[in-house]
């Protein structure tokens, strides 16, 4: 059971907006920034957002994070298959003293 | 251009020990935290500790306090994650990643290829 929950799974068509939830506590998402990273099957992790709503270089705009109270989204707009990843999001945790991930969610273009 | 490389894949039986490693390059390695995360089959991110390998500062997730070892070698740029004794849960993909900026405002900008681990008999 991870301590930042995400939906497992999350799908769209070409060239539409979804969002991906992750919610978390005081004590994570609430005191910290959230991170979203990228993984495509077989591959590391990539940063994909930092900091809450901030791209690395070379990450397309069509990737934005947001966060609200104890809760972060990432959103993808202009979803194109190469999107296609699981997608986690990741917090520090005041209480654990650990980094925390989400379980994950796998996206699919349909 | 940044890089971790990490050391290949290994296939290890109960009970014996390891110890794989992560080489950086194109920075200042003894300036950055180098993390380490575990990727079970099929499952998502652990994070297991952090090296400062500056002064070798090493804090370790509780989950995995007293079941792995995290050191640096800064003269050659390489940080390890070490057991003395692998089970077969152990088996995983294991990364490790460069940490950016504080604990509570930071994230992992780099990452290495991985290393398989399977423990089995």
């Amino acid at each position: 059971q991870s301590v930042l929950t995400q939906p497992p799974s999350a799908s769209g068509t070409p060239g539409q907006r979804v969002p991906i939830s992750c919610s978390g506590s005081s004590s994570n998402i609430g005191s910290n920034t959230v991170n979203w990273y990228q993984q495509v099957p077989g591959t590391a992790p990539k940063l994909l957002i930092y900091s809450n709503n901030q791209r690395p270089s070379g990450v397309p705009d069509r990737f934005s994070g947001s966060k609200s109270g104890t809760s972060a989204s990432l959103a993808i707009s202009g979803l194109q298959s190469e999107d296609e990843a699981d997608y986690y999001c990741a917090a520090w945790d005041d209480s654990l003293n650990a980094w925390v991930f989400g379980g994950g969610t796998k996206l699919t273009v349909l | 251009e940044v890089q971790l490389v990490q050391s290949g894949a290994e296939v290890k039986k109960p009970g014996e020990s390891l110890k794989i490693s992560c080489k950086g390059s194109g920075y200042s390695f003894t300036s950055y935290w180098i993390g380490w995360v575990r990727q079970m089959p099929g499952k998502g991110l652990e994070w297991m500790g952090i090296i400062y390998p500056g002064d070798s500062d090493t804090r370790y997730s509780p989950s995995f306090q007293g079941q792995v070892t995290i050191s640096a070698d800064k003269s050659i740029s390489t940080a390890y994650l070490q057991w003395s004794s692998l089970q077969a849960s152990d088996t995983a993909m294991y990364y490790c990643a460069r940490h950016r900026g504080s604990s509570r405002a930071g994230y992992f900008d780099y990452w290495g290829q991985g290393t398989l681990l399977t423990v089995s008999s």
